[in-house]
């Protein structure tokens, strides 16, 4: 079946750093993918989103790239804030249904 | 703020109790959604209200009870639940379901512990 997965559970960045997220994904028919952030205690919150026909699109100091050929999907955060920190979920869908990661977790030291 | 208001944030219950999450959109959705949260585990779509009725029903334990009055109003109703049970219960809702490139958005959660 489809999966969603996550290269790394925790990443750690220096506050001004550029964060690069990644994520995996096995189905070939997905088309549409989003990227949510979860601050602690609230729920997720849309970031961004992409679909199939591009590879790329860029958002308030927020990029997503698709790399459809080996089926990658990276989130880019230019100059990484406190504010940023936070779990952040990658997902998937191939048809109406949202297909989630487990998430990365984002910490930004000063 | 994302338009999805969930009460209560935090909810407490024994194994015998009965209770009730309840969530609120006000974005002018059509579809609604319930969706469990435990650690190191991904979001899992327990229940998918559209229009008011239930498409979509996860193979969810019967002790898990949802309601939709209206397409802005979404209950979960609990009884006799397991510890197993304990996460956080997120709504979520969307323009409409059953289309393609829809986003989801999500309240608040209720942090639930099941004694």
């Amino acid at each position: 079946g489809e999966s969603v997965g996550l290269h790394l559970p925790t990443l750690s960045v220096q506050e001004g750093d550029n964060s690069i997220i990644n994520c995996a994904y096995s189905n070939s028919a997905s088309d549409y993918f989003i990227w949510y952030k979860q601050e602690s205690g609230k729920g997720p919150q849309f970031i961004i989103d992409i679909r199939s026909n591009m590879d790329k699109r860029q958002g308030q100091r927020v990029t997503v790239l698709l790399n459809k050929t080996v089926k990658h999907l990276s989130l880019q955060i230019a100059a990484t804030q406190p504010g940023d920190s936070a779990v952040y979920f990658c997902a998937e869908s191939d048809t109406d249904k949202l297909i989630f990661g487990t998430g990365t977790r984002l910490q930004v030291f000063p | 703020e994302t338009g999805v208001t969930q009460t209560p944030r935090h909810l407490v219950m024994g194994m015998t109790n009965k209770k009730s999450l309840k969530c609120e959109q006000h974005l002018g959705h059509n579809a609604m959604y319930w969706y469990k949260q435990s650690a190191k585990k991904p979001l899992e779509l327990m229940f998918v209200y559209s229009l008011e009725e239930r498409v979509e029903n996860n193979s969810v334990p019967s002790r898990f009870s949802p309601e939709c009055p209206n397409s802005s109003h979404l209950f979960l109703h609990l009884h006799t639940l397991q510890p197993e049970d304990s996460a956080l219960y997120l709504c979520a809702s969307s323009r409409l379901k059953g289309t393609p490139y829809e986003k989801l958005f999500f309240g608040s959660g209720t942090q639930l512990s099941v004694l």
